[in-house]
């Protein structure tokens, strides 16, 4: 059973376009929801979280998106740039000194020129 | 600070070989944790640790040992290879009062 569920699998925007990545989770006890950013060799990177108690979260280009009623969060990249061309997981945890991040098998994302 | 650092960068291992995967942080964080990315699949976690002594196994622990002795180290163990066992793994670190995993650059394995 796959907790967290990312579509599409993979997308492909053209520069300064809008990219959008959805997410939906099944525990309704989740309380965090992050957004982890990886780029080809590297490891994954925190790019922006998200509580419950907000609906939308906005850091520069980066925007998350929440809806507690659908079980559902999308992160949209305003003005998408070839820099953002990388592979993009949801992730989700239950707050708390066991917490464990449960990743989302991660999109690709191609911005094209 | 280095932050999270894991060696090493490549290994080939043949089948039934064993290996330890070394992870260290310098940021105090007490829990860490361990990761396997494969492709298509995402990162499924192997164990993590909560402080130093204290370890316990998450989603895909079979074939796999840890041990945390100090709060600095977190190293993985493969004992007995299989090719189930190629993947990339990244080790990672959280602090008590913060929600953020901080990931190392990981470890490309490889059995053959």
């Amino acid at each position: 059973q796959q907790q967290v569920k990312q579509s599409p699998q993979s997308l492909i925007v053209q520069k300064g376009g809008i990219s959008i990545i959805n997410c939906a989770y099944e525990n309704t006890a989740f309380d965090y929801f992050p957004w982890y950013q990886q780029f080809p060799g590297k490891g994954p990177a925190l790019l922006i979280a998200i509580r419950p108690d907000v609906s939308e979260k906005k850091e520069g280009r980066f925007t998350i998106s929440f809806n507690k009623s659908a079980k559902q969060f999308s992160l949209h990249i305003m003005d998408s740039q070839p820099g953002d061309s990388a592979t993009y997981f949801c992730a989700a945890s239950i707050t708390g000194a066991n917490s464990k991040l449960t990743f989302g098998k991660g999109i690709t994302l191609s911005v094209r020129p | 600070n280095a932050g999270v650092t894991q060696t090493p960068k490549f290994r080939i291992l043949k089948i039934g070989q064993s290996m330890t995967l070394q992870c260290t942080q310098d940021m105090n964080h007490n829990y860490m944790y361990w990761y396997r990315q494969d492709p298509g699949m995402g990162l499924k976690l192997i164990y993590y640790s909560v402080g130093a002594g204290i370890t316990d196994k998450g989603e895909v622990p079979n074939g796999y040992n840890v041990s945390r002795s100090t709060t600095e180290d977190f190293p993985l163990r493969l004992e007995l290879a299989a090719p189930s066992q190629t993947s990339v793994y990244f080790c990672a670190s959280r602090g008590a009062l913060g929600d953020e995993q901080y990931f190392g650059p990981g470890t490309r394995l490889t059995v053959t």
